[in-house]
């Protein structure tokens, strides 16, 4: 079994629906992270929790909000989705704080706002 | 505004090819950069992390190169193969807001048999 898994893993809904994205893990991991892909813009910062009572918005929180329901979930929620939100997303995991600790990606949610 | 960039944006090889990219990343406050190996439609995986000036790490026929000083890293594939065929990402670590990385925006291989 993957150790981080997402749901759902394509995702299509209109203008204007509130969506929830989902990511557990067993890693055991404190942190988690919630990033969109765009085409030629690379994985961008939705936000980030350190742990069950630490979330922190990362560069792009604008339009999403979070839900840190355990240490093995997070989940993304988009209150009322608009098309630019179409993207990839992707959720991921890591051990600590330092900085060479690795990040371990889940499989991604392909969203479609139509 | 931390900025990490990669180039080529894409490259498309023919099997047996040698090719290099690079990252460019801020040269102060340098902690560490990672790099990440992403196949279309799996996710992305670590590849090599690397903190000190002068690193050189391998694995297989990929190996990488680090310049602290001058905030650049080189991602070397020798002798591609179909299967080398991914995106390829750095982040650069910065302990801004408590530690995160930043993300370039990758370069996409396409290697051809």
């Amino acid at each position: 079994d993957a150790d981080v898994t997402q749901t759902p893993r394509n995702r299509i809904t209109k203008t204007g629906k509130r969506i929830m994205l989902e990511c557990s893990q067993t890693k055991g991991h404190d942190r988690m992270y919630w990033y969109r892909q765009d085409p030629g813009l690379g994985l961008q910062l939705i936000y980030y929790s350190f742990d069950v009572k630490d979330i922190n918005k990362g560069e792009i929180s604008d339009g999403y909000s979070v839900s840190r329901q355990a240490q093995a979930k997070f989940s993304l929620s988009l209150e009322s989705a608009i098309p630019n939100q179409t993207a990839l997303y992707f959720c991921a995991t890591s051990d600590g704080t330092r900085s060479t600790d690795t990040q371990y990606f889940g499989p991604g949610t392909r969203l479609t706002v139509l | 505004i931390l900025n990490v960039e990669q180039s080529p944006q894409s490259l498309h090889v023919q099997e047996g090819d040698s090719t290099n990219f690079t990252c460019s990343f801020p040269s102060s406050n340098f902690y560490a950069l990672h790099w990440y190996r992403w196949e279309t439609a799996k996710s992305p995986e670590a590849l090599f992390v690397m903190t000190l000036n002068g690193d050189e790490k391998k694995k297989g026929r990929i190996s990488a190169t680090l310049n602290t000083k001058e905030g650049y890293s080189y991602l070397y594939i020798k002798g591609s193969q179909p299967e080398d065929s991914a995106t390829y990402l750095c982040a650069f670590f910065t302990y801004n807001q408590g530690g995160k990385l930043i993300f370039g925006q990758g370069t996409e291989l396409s290697v051809k048999p």
